[in-house]
């Protein structure tokens, strides 16, 4: 049973540009999270799917992010006229929906942005 | 809204001797989680704690939950080499399926 995929593991990108982040939860999985990791830091919280639904984005910023998880295909995470800040390990996770709620989180996505 | 803090935020210690990592949060959490993170690399589930004076171990890791005092502790007996790496708490808020993660305890453990 494959993990959890995140493509691509590195991207960079100039200031301005969009960046787009796949992925693809494990087999049996309908529950995506993303996460976002700066430097020496937890992660953070960012935002929660299920199949065509975004059921928490409390932790997204207001402008220039975007989430969403179709019928078919990965969730994408998308951001918008990137800036400096945003260079980051971006980290996505899925779950079965057990009663423990336990997360399986993909290799991750390193973003850089120049 | 729930907080995480973990202490120490650095450990560096030597093999063969136990520590303890502890993790304080600040308002009811139905569940908490330990992972483990090595450089440039993603989290690993280690334990998943559910109830009241849960104790779960694996290994030389052991860890348990206080729901009373706020507290889980990630215990570590006779450290080896293998064990450095950033270990991670995180607290599931109630009626959110979110992860609050602390600032993680970063581990060295030296010869």
């Amino acid at each position: 049973n494959a993990g959890v995929m995140q493509n691509p593991r590195h991207l960079v990108r100039r200031r301005g540009q969009e960046a787009r982040l796949r992925c693809s939860p494990m087999k049996g999985h309908s529950h995506v999270y993303w996460y976002r990791q700066l430097p020496e830091e937890g992660l953070k919280f960012m935002v929660y799917l299920q199949k065509e639904n975004i059921i928490d984005e409390s932790g997204m910023p207001k402008e220039r992010f975007s989430a969403e998880f179709p019928k078919e295909g990965p969730s994408i995470l998308r951001i918008q006229q990137v800036v400096r800040g945003d260079s980051a390990a971006y980290f996505c996770a899925s779950s079965p929906r057990t009663t423990e709620g336990e997360q399986f989180f993909g290799p991750g996505t390193r973003l850089t942005v120049l | 809204e729930l907080k995480v803090e973990q202490n120490p935020l650095f450990l560096s210690m030597q093999e063969g001797k136990n520590y303890t990592i502890y993790c304080n949060y600040s308002t009811t959490s139905d569940r908490l989680y330990w992972y483990r993170q090595d450089p440039g690399k993603s989290l690993e589930s280690l334990f998943v704690l559910l109830s009241n004076g849960a104790v779960k171990q694996e290994g030389r890791l052991m860890a348990s939950l206080d729901t009373k005092a706020r507290l889980s502790t990630l215990h570590i007996t006779a450290a080896v080499h293998d064990l450095s790496a950033t270990y991670f708490c995180a607290g599931g808020p109630y009626n959110t399926d979110k992860l609050i993660f602390g600032t993680g305890t970063r581990l060295q453990v030296f010869p």
